[in-house]
C-alpha cells in the first residue's frame, strides 16, 4: 500500500495524559499536513512541514501540542496533558512540491477519545 | 479570515438523478480549490482539483466548476449512485508566501443516494 498511513487508528485515553500519533506519508511527497476534525464539521488546519522544517502552525495549536518530522520522513504529533476537548480524528495527509496538482492525500485518521 | 460555506448541508435524491453540490468562499486570493469525498469514520478521499487560472475538471460522472472572482465552485454528479452516498468537502489552499499552504474546509455536503 503506498497511501498515506497512520497508527494508530483509535486512541482512548484518560484526561491528563500525554498521547502521540504517527503518519508516514506518501514516500515522494516532501510536504506533509496534520488537521483535526470535529463531528459534523470539516477538518481544521493544524500545521505542515517541508521536508522536516514545521513551517507553519495554526492558531489551534496550543503549547500542548508538538508535532515533528525527523529526517523529513514520517511524522509524529503529541499532545501533552490531554483535555475532553482534544477529542477529534486527526487527519495527515501529503502532497508533492512543488507541483502544478498539488493533490493532498489524506490518511485514514486517528481517532482520538478523551474521557 | 477565510470562510469556506457549502450548500446544502444534507442532499437526499433518488438513484439516477443528476445534482449539484455548491461551494463558496469569503477570499478569491486562492492558489487552488479541491474537492474531497469522506465515508464515514474514514480520510479523505481527492475527487478533483482546479487551480486559480482554470474554470472546470472533470473526472468521469463528476464536474467541478470554479469562478474565482465570486468566490463559488460547484460539483456536478450525473447519473447518481447509491455508491456516491458520502459527505462531499470543499477545500480552498490560499495564495500567498510564506508557507500558508494548509487547506480551509467546509463542513460539508452530507449526500444520499436512495436506491
Amino acid at each position: 500500500d503506498t497511501g498515506v498511513s497512520q497508527n494508530p487508528r483509535h486512541k482512548i485515553t484518560k484526561r491528563g495524559q500525554n498521547v502521540t500519533f504517527r503518519c508516514d506519508p506518501i514516500s515522494e511527497h516532501n510536504r506533509l499536513y496534520w488537521y483535526r476534525q470535529t463531528l459534523g464539521q470539516g477538518p481544521e488546519f493544524l500545521t505542515y512541514f517541508q521536508n522536516e522544517a514545521q513551517l507553519e502552525k495554526s492558531r489551534l495549536l496550543s503549547d500542548r501540542f508538538s508535532a515533528e518530522r525527523p529526517k523529513g520522513s514520517f511524522s509524529t504529533l503529541e499532545i501533552q496533558r490531554t483535555e475532553q476537548g482534544d477529542s477529534a480524528m486527526y487527519l495527515c495527509a501529503s502532497s508533492l512540491d512543488p507541483g502544478w496538482a498539488d493533490t493532498q492525500y489524506f490518511g485514514p485518521g486517528t481517532r482520538l477519545t478523551v474521557l | 479570515k477565510q470562510e469556506v460555506t457549502q450548500i446544502p448541508a444534507a442532499l437526499s435524491v433518488p438513484e439516477g438523478e443528476n445534482l449539484v453540490l455548491n461551494c463558496s468562499f469569503t477570499d478569491s486570493a486562492i492558489y487552488n480549490l479541491q474537492w474531497f469525498r469522506q465515508d464515514p469514520g474514514k480520510g479523505l478521499t481527492s475527487l478533483l482539483l482546479i487551480q486559480s487560472s482554470q474554470r472546470e475538471q472533470t473526472s468521469g460522472r463528476l464536474n467541478a466548476s470554479l469562478d474565482k472572482s465570486s468566490g463559488r465552485s460547484t460539483l456536478y454528479i450525473a447519473a447518481s449512485q447509491p455508491g456516491d452516498s458520502a459527505t462531499y468537502l470543499c477545500a480552498v489552499r490560499p495564495l500567498g508566501g510564506g508557507g500558508a499552504d494548509g487547506l480551509t474546509f467546509g463542513k460539508g455536503t452530507h449526500l444520499i443516494i436512495q436506491p
